[in-house]
């Protein structure tokens, strides 16, 4: 069974500032998705961002960015330019390509809570 | 943009009783996935359908089952709650399965509690 591990339960980043966020997972697939997902104090989820295990390349999307390393196992989120809006809890989620044994779903890590300081 | 609708938002049942929660995917989403998420923890999967079949399982409990319709809305319902079973209810929807899967989007969920 796969998982994911975020080993940081809590992160603090000054407004305007640079925060990394840590995720590592366990698979012996070789095509997996990667995804950061978002929830605010409403408890909506928000997909962040998204990569493909396939792509060398890390996904961008804004203020977002990824640093994927497959070798390593490791998927952390880099967000710049940090907002107060960006305050929320931040999962980690992994899916593999192919359906079935539970592989719809994604399986998320426990979870960053991070706090921005104005 | 049209999100995921669930229905209702909140809930209060007491134990033993029924519950049934509704979700509307997205327009064109041909998949629904419920999540369950506990006070202070991660989404648990529990069920997908895909095509109005059930598609895969995860960790739901036997006393709880779900379909979907033609019109691909999902329905889940749970029996002989129990108090444990108080959390977050969270339904996603995509389009495609498997490899041709995009991504899950999620709907505001809806917040069960069992007295």
């Amino acid at each position: 069974a796969q998982t994911v591990t975020q080993s940081q339960p809590e992160m603090s980043v000054q407004e305007a500032e640079t925060v990394t966020l840590s995720c590592t997972y366990d698979t012996s697939e070789s095509d997996y998705y990667l995804f950061w997902y978002k929830q605010p104090p409403s408890r909506q989820m928000i997909l962040v961002i998204r990569q493909e295990a396939y792509k060398q390349q890390n996904a961008t999307e804004n203020r977002f960015s990824v640093n994927f390393q497959k070798a390593a196992k490791s998927f952390s989120l880099k967000i710049s330019d940090s907002q107060l809006g960006d305050a929320a809890m931040y999962f980690c989620a992994y899916r593999g390509m192919y359906s079935g044994g539970g592989a719809d779903g994604l399986t998320f890590g426990k979870g960053t809570h991070l706090i921005i300081q104005p | 943009a049209a999100g995921v609708i669930q229905s209702p938002r909140h809930l209060i049942k007491e134990k033993r009783e029924t519950a049934t929660l509704k979700c509307y995917p997205i327009p064109r989403h041909d998949t629904v996935y419920w999540y369950q998420q506990g006070p202070g923890q991660d989404p648990q999967f529990l069920i997908s359908f895909y095509e109005k079949m059930q598609s895969d399982k995860g960790s739901i409990p036997d006393r709880f089952s779900a379909q979907q319709f033609s019109d691909y809305h999902s329905e889940l319902n749970m029996s002989s709650l129990e108090l444990g079973d108080s959390a977050l209810y969270f339904c996603a929807s995509s389009y495609g399965q498997g490899a041709l899967t995009y991504e899950q989007y999620f709907g505001p969920g809806t917040r069960l509690t069992v007295t």
